[in-house]
C-alpha cells in the first residue's frame, strides 16, 4: 500500500532534549515536505525536498533541520525544542516527474508536546 | 507563490451541492490551483487541481474562471463525511514548484 509513514504519532519531552521524527515513504516520490499545524494558523510549510541531498526553507524554518540522504527518508530535527515548537506535524511527498503537477500524500501527523 | 482567500466557514445540507470558493488573484500563468481537505487532525487529503480549464474527478469539480482570479470547488452530491477543513492553494511551476502556502481554509459542515 502506497504510504506516507512517520514516528512517532505522538511525542512529550521536554525543554532542550534532542529529538528526531522520521519520515519514510515507499512511492519513489521525488519530492518531500514537513509541515506544522497550529490553531488558526493552518498548515505551514517547515523544510522540503525536491530530491536527495536538496534540501530548502520553507516558511517557518527557524529551530529545524531536515536531511535527504535517500529517497524515502525526510527526518525532522529538533536540536533543541522550546515549547513553541509544541504542534502537530505532517510530512507529505510527491512526484515530481518532469516538474508536472502531482498531488501530495501527506502522513497521519505527529503530535509534539515539549514541556 | 500566489496567496488564495477562502470564506471562514461554509454550510450545505446534506444531498446537495456544496460551493466552496477561493480567491487567487495574484495567481500567475505557471501557477495551479489545487484543492485538499482535512478531517479533524488527519493528514490532508488530495481533492483535485488544474491550471485553467475546468476539472472532474470522482470526488468533486473544480470551476476556474476565464482569468484565473478565482475558481469554485464542487461537491456534487454532500455527505456528512464531507465535513472538513477544505484548502485552496496554489503552486507554481517550474524551479519554484517545491514551496507550498496553505491558507486557514474554508470549515465545510454538511447537516443532515
Amino acid at each position: 500500500e502506497a504510504q506516507v509513514t512517520q514516528n512517532p504519532r505522538y511525542l512529550i519531552t521536554v525543554t532542550g532534549k534532542k529529538l528526531t521524527v522520521t519520515c519514510s515513504q515507499n512511492m519513489n516520490h521525488e519530492y518531500m515536505s514537513w509541515y506544522r499545524q497550529d490553531p488558526g494558523l493552518g498548515l505551514r510549510q517547515i523544510y522540503y525536498s525536491m530530491n536527495v541531498e536538496v534540501t530548502d526553507k520553507g516558511d517557518v524554518p527557524e529551530g529545524y533541520k531536515v536531511s535527504r540522504k535517500e529517497k524515502r527518508n525526510f527526518p525532522l530535527i529538533l536540536e533543541s525544542p522550546s515549547p513553541n515548537q509544541t504542534s502537530l506535524y505532517f510530512c507529505a511527498s510527491s512526484s515530481s516527474a518532469g516538474q508536472s503537477h502531482q498531488p501530495q500524500h501527506f502522513g497521519d501527523g505527529t503530535r509534539l508536546s515539549i514541556l | 507563490d500566489a496567496k488564495t482567500t477562502q470564506p471562514p466557514s461554509m454550510d450545505c445540507a446534506e444531498g446537495r451541492a456544496a460551493n466552496l470558493p477561493c480567491n487567487h488573484s495574484t495567481i500567475s500563468g505557471n501557477e495551479y490551483v489545487y484543492w485538499y481537505r482535512q478531517i479533524h487532525s488527519q493528514g490532508p487529503q488530495y481533492i483535485i487541481h488544474g491550471l485553467k480549464n475546468n476539472e472532474t474527478n470522482e470526488m468533486a469539480s473544480l470551476i476556474i474562471t476565464e482569468d484565473r482570479k478565482s475558481s469554485t470547488l464542487i461537491l456534487p452530491h454532500a455527505t456528512l463525511r464531507d465535513t472538513a477543513v477544505y484548502y485552496c492553494i496554489v503552486r507554481a511551476g517550474g524551479t519554484s514548484y517545491g514551496k507550498l502556502t496553505f491558507g486557514q481554509g474554508t470549515i465545510l459542515t454538511v447537516h443532515p
